[in-house]
């Protein structure tokens, strides 16, 4: 079965400064991977997608993935952090009949 | 575009009573909707996936006699929780998808209390 795995429950960093959430994925076939925030109780927003078309993927709010088949990689990155962006950020990997998230990190951005 | 409402975002209930939250893609026809629980602080825990005119398919340790799901068309899902527990309090959210191997949009995720 597909699966991925979240490094770091909780990430810390300072307005402005280089945000990275680490995301490993394990399938025998090519993914189809996803990051999703979610805001206190909310259901989650799609950030971006990974379908195979490009290794690097941007999605909206300054955020984008890079698809890493050597590393089973797909970590997220925002170059520079902004009070807002502070969330729980989950990563998904999409099965033919499931979808299975991460543990989560949540982002704690200090002024 | 790719709107799910989810109805309603909380309910109060008595114990041994049963619960139906409804999942509805709005503007698009959703073939599989997915149906997670999650606990504070926790991931989404993946319940069941059900595909339009098809029985649900539930995960290992879900029992399907007392989380009813229901997808009866490409717009709606529902989850009824039977003779509900205090130990079913818990945030359940719905995500509807319009094919395989494609994201899935969330609805607003429902508060249950059970008392």
């Amino acid at each position: 079965a597909q699966s991925v795995t979240q490094l770091g429950s909780h990430v810390s960093v300072s307005e402005g400064a280089l945000v990275l959430l680490r995301c490993n994925y394990s399938s025998s076939v090519p993914p189809y991977l996803f990051w999703y925030v979610q805001y206190p109780n909310q259901g989650l927003q799609l950030l971006l997608k990974y379908t195979s078309a490009a290794t690097l993927v941007k999605g909206i709010n300054g955020f984008e993935a890079e698809f890493k088949k050597s590393e089973t990689s797909f970590h997220l990155t925002k170059p520079s952090a902004h009070m807002s962006d502070a969330a729980e950020y989950f990563c998904a990997v999409r099965g033919n009949n499931d979808m299975r998230f991460g543990a989560g990190t949540r982002l704690t951005v200090k002024p | 575009g790719a709107v799910v409402s989810q109805h309603p975002s909380w309910v109060i209930c008595k114990s041994g009573t049963s619960v139906k939250i409804e999942c509805r893609s709005l503007d698009f026809q959703a073939t599989t909707m997915f149906w997670y629980r999650q606990f504070p602080k926790q991931s989404l825990m993946l319940m069941a996936t059900s595909n339009e005119g098809s029985k649900a398919t539930y995960e290992q340790g879900v029992e399907k006699d007392k989380f009813l799901i229901n997808h009866a068309s490409l717009t709606l899902s529902t989850l009824t929780v039977t003779s509900a527990h205090p130990e079913d309090s818990s945030f359940y959210i719905c995500s509807a998808s319009q094919g395989s191997n494609t994201e899935a949009f969330f609805g607003q995720g429902t508060r249950l209390t059970v008392v």
